[in-house]
This record gives structure tokens, sequence and C-alpha cells, in this order.
């Protein structure tokens, strides 16, 4: 089946650093990927649509600069947390859909861990 | 992001009992909607999904129903294992809004050996 990978599974920075994530579809191409982020005992809420070739759409309440989304190919996507702060310690969760809306599935990579000190 | 939301935080069975989750989403727009499993520190897995032309559909001890009049979903699972322990969400797709997913709260399930 389709795999999405996530890069780095776990990272701790320190506040006011920049930490950046990738996303790959290991085995299909993914024109659109989507960035999800998640608190303890929470659901999953999205972020962004990250499109490959133009910007990215943010949900409304996500700060562009803050989370800057890069889509540079048809299998890579990475998510830059900049001037990281505690408040930003999430798990970030990628995903990537294979085949159209409704006739394909979003599958997920393991997510990011990030601490931020 | 549209509200889907789950009746039950937390579900209790014992091994070998059925289990049904329950999710409420409010846009009547939604016409997509997929079933995930996630565990702990791990990402969310595909079960099943439904498109909003169907009431029912069936997987290997699943089963999804659509009930677009009071915009209810649920999830079954058969003969509920130890290894089905996670926390369930349910998530939706919004016709004509591209293909951007809004998951649900969640619900907790604990299978009892």
């Amino acid at each position: 089946g389709a795999v999405v990978s996530q890069h780095p599974s776990r990272v701790i920075c320190k506040s006011g650093t920049s930490v950046k994530i990738e996303c790959r579809s290991l085995d299909f191409q993914a024109t659109t990927m989507f960035w999800y982020r998640q608190f303890p005992k929470q659901s999953l809420m999205l972020m962004a649509t990250s499109n490959e070739g133009s910007k990215a759409t943010y949900e409304q309440g996500v700060e562009k600069d803050k989370f800057l989304i890069n889509h540079a190919s048809l299998t890579l996507s990475t998510l830059t947390v900049t001037s990281a702060h505690p408040e930003d310690s999430s798990f970030y969760i990628c995903s990537a859909l294979a085949g159209g809306r409704g006739t394909g599935e979003l599958f997920f990579g393991e997510g990011s861990r990030l601490t931020v000190l | 992001g549209e509200s889907v939301g789950l009746h039950l935080p937390t579900l209790s069975v014992q091994e070998g009992d059925n289990s049904i989750i329950n999710c409420a989403y409010s846009n009547s727009a939604s016409d997509y909607f997929i079933w995930y499993k996630q565990e702990s520190g791990k990402g969310p897995q595909f079960i099943i999904d439904i498109r909003s032309n169907m009431d029912k559909r069936q997987g290997q001890r699943v089963t999804v129903l659509l009930n677009k009049t009071v915009k209810h979903l649920s999830l079954q699972i058969a003969a509920t294992q130890p290894g089905d322990s996670a926390v369930y969400f349910c998530a939706e797709n919004i016709g004509n809004t591209g293909n951007q997913f809004y998951f649900g709260t969640g619900t907790s399930l604990t299978v009892i050996p």
C-alpha cells in the first residue's frame, strides 16, 4: 500500500530556533499534501493544504509566517516551524491523497513530535 | 474547519463483543467520510470510508453506517480484539471545497481481555 514517511520522528529544539519537518510519499505522487497538528489526547487539527508548485492554503487561525510550507516536488512537502516556542510543542502529522477525492485514500505519516525547550 | 464531534470520548468493551463508535457532523455538504484508527504515538491508519450516496459499507470486521438525515456516522467493530484498542476518529470531506479532511474529537476504545 501507499506509504508516507515523515522525518524526523522526534525533534527537540531550543526556543527561538527553526525546525523543518519533511513529508514524503514513497511510492506515489501527491500533488496535494496536508499538515495536521495534534495535542495530547486531542484530535487532529488541519493546519494547511500543501500544493505542489504553488502556495499552501492555510486554515483560519494558522499563522503562515510561523508555519512555512513548501511543496517543491510531487513527493515532498516540508513544514518549517519558525522561531519555535514552547507552545509550538506538538505532534505534527502529514498526509497525502493517493488517487482523486472520493476515490482514493488519505495516507498519513507516522508523525513528528516536536518539543521546544 | 467544520465541526465533527463524537458522542463518547471513551469506550470499554469486553474482548469478543461488538463495538459501536459514533460520530456527528455538522455540515450537510460533507459527502465523503473516513474512519481512522490511531495508536499511541503513531499516525492515523485508514479503516474504512463511505460516500454520501451510500448508507452502509462493510469491510473486514468493520461496518460504517451513514445517516445523512441526522448527520450521523457510526463504526461497528465485530468481535472486538485487544489489538483494536486505539483512538478512533471520523473525518469528513466537504464536497465543494477540495480534498481537505476535518477530524472529529476521537473516541478511545479499550478492549478488556
